[in-house]
């Protein structure tokens, strides 16, 4: 079990450019979380998948957000166009949804930079 | 509007002795409360969890205790040792349907050898 995988693990940008986070969830869960980390917040929850399906985007920021899992292996962030404010560690998350106790598995984050 | 709340963003301990994390919450409707361990440059990992239906669960050297009435629960590890050094995060689940978890901001102990 490799765990959650995440890439870059960081990642420095100036203001106004296009950053793609990248996640590869642990195989066989069917749920994928994306959270932003800031000392303020804490864990923020961006956006939700299941089976590949976003569920609940609420708690992306602005429209410069946007998120999609083309398959069950596959996810990725973006932010167009990148503001300083958007620097934080961002946390890509898996586990299987069932009823009951499913934990998330966390990848190591990516720390974004923005200048 | 934080509705999982660490009011203390750290705390030192004696190796050997307890630790005690704290955790407020303001939603009634939580069911179930986690916490986890984060380690510098690491995803945080699950360490312990109680169902809202419980007041107490324990696990080795970890017992979480859940008030309801309060709105509160702690984290108790017994005895402290070094390798606990970490970020705590206490984090509760919305009932219905998905595993909306909603975390506070962290708590950093420090063990002191």
């Amino acid at each position: 079990d490799a765990g959650v995988i995440q890439s870059p693990r960081h990642e420095v940008t100036e203001m106004g450019q296009e950053v793609t986070l990248r996640c590869k969830p642990i195989s066989g869960h069917n749920s994928l979380f994306w959270y932003r980390q800031t000392m303020m917040r804490g864990l923020e929850l961006l956006i939700y998948f299941n089976n590949n399906v976003p569920i609940d985007d609420s708690g992306m920021p602005e429209d410069r957000f946007s998120a999609k899992m083309p398959n069950a292996s596959f996810s990725t962030l973006k932010i167009q166009p990148s503001e300083p404010r958007d620097s934080a560690v961002y946390f890509c998350a898996s586990t299987y949804l069932r009823q009951g106790r499913s934990p998330l598995h966390f990848g190591n984050g990516t720390r974004l930079t923005v200048t | 509007d934080q509705q999982v709340k660490q009011n203390s963003p750290s705390l030192s301990v004696q190796e050997g002795r307890i630790s005690i994390l704290n955790c407020d919450y303001t939603n009634s409707m939580f069911d179930y409360f986690l916490w986890y361990k984060k380690y510098p440059a690491e995803g945080p990992t699950f360490l312990i969890s109680i169902s809202s239906i419980k007041d107490k669960n324990e696990d080795g050297r970890f017992t979480v205790f859940l008030n309801k009435s309060a709105k509160h629960l702690s984290l108790h590890i017994v005895p402290s040792q070094p390798g606990d050094s970490a970020v705590y995060f206490c984090a509760a689940r919305n009932p219905g349907g998905y595993q909306k978890v909603t975390f506070g901001t962290g708590t950093k102990l420090q063990v002191i050898p």
